[in-house]
């Protein structure tokens, strides 16, 4: 079964700042993984994505994101905060095989403070 | 390239009544899935679409059903509306090659009430 844990629903950091949003997955089997931002009333785009290529990805927006199987991990990160960068950030995992729908986390609220 | 469209944006329903949403998928995408999101919440998947056929749903009663046309444009039904049932549902076009990722329209916000 897939799972997806964000531990902190909000975080908040002032500008400039390095972002660090975490993201813990379960899986029976090799995942894939996500990182969404969603906006204010808007649908998700996507951030950025591991395939099981490099386990550093970097992403839009000078984001990335490290795979770390050992510690079943995929947190998000970036240097330096910016002011449009405050939205609601949603780590998802789907399956390499079989079904390939997304589970979502809960979502982590990143406000930036200027 | 066209993004993926959803109608309409917004719209309120009575509990009991029944809706239809629509979607168009991005173009060359042959795979739509939908998914709800609760206020605060992360999507939950409702159900996929590939070849105008259902590929796979999620826990969500037979109420939810779907419909993929040939040109991979797709539709959402939900009968007997409950409260509980308004959410952002957001459908999302990909190719079946999952490595691909997928691509979200901006959603239907439906309120039950």
């Amino acid at each position: 079964a897939q799972s997806v844990t964000q531990l902190g629903s909000h975080v908040s950091v002032s500008e400039g700042a390095l972002v660090l949003l975490r993201c813990n997955y379960s899986s029976s089997v090799p995942p894939y993984l996500f990182w969404y931002v969603q906006y204010p009333n808007q649908g998700l785009q996507l951030l950025l994505k591991y395939t099981s290529a490099a386990t550093l990805v970097k992403g839009i927006n000078g984001f990335e994101a490290e795979f770390k199987k050992s510690e079943t991990s995929f947190h998000l990160t970036k240097p330096s905060a910016h002011m449009r960068d405050a939205a609601e950030y949603f780590c998802a995992v789907s399956e390499q095989t079989g079904a390939n729908n997304l589970f979502f986390g809960t979502g982590t609220r990143l406000t930036v403070i200027p | 390239e066209t993004g993926v469209t959803q109608s309409p944006t917004h719209l309120i329903k009575t509990r009991g009544q029944q809706v239809t949403l629509r979607c168009s998928s991005q173009s060359g995408h042959n795979t739509v899935s939908w998914y709800q999101q609760a206020l605060g919440q992360g999507p939950q998947f409702i159900f996929q679409y590939y070849k105008e056929e259902e590929n796979g749903r999620g826990n969500f009663p037979p109420r939810f059903s779907g419909l993929q046309f040939p040109n991979y444009s797709s539709e959402l039904n939900v009968n007997a509306l409950e409260l509980d049932d308004s959410a952002l549902y957001l459908c999302a076009s990909s190719l079946v090659d999952r490595n691909y990722g997928y691509t979200f329209g901006s959603g239907t916000r439906l309120t039950v009430v």
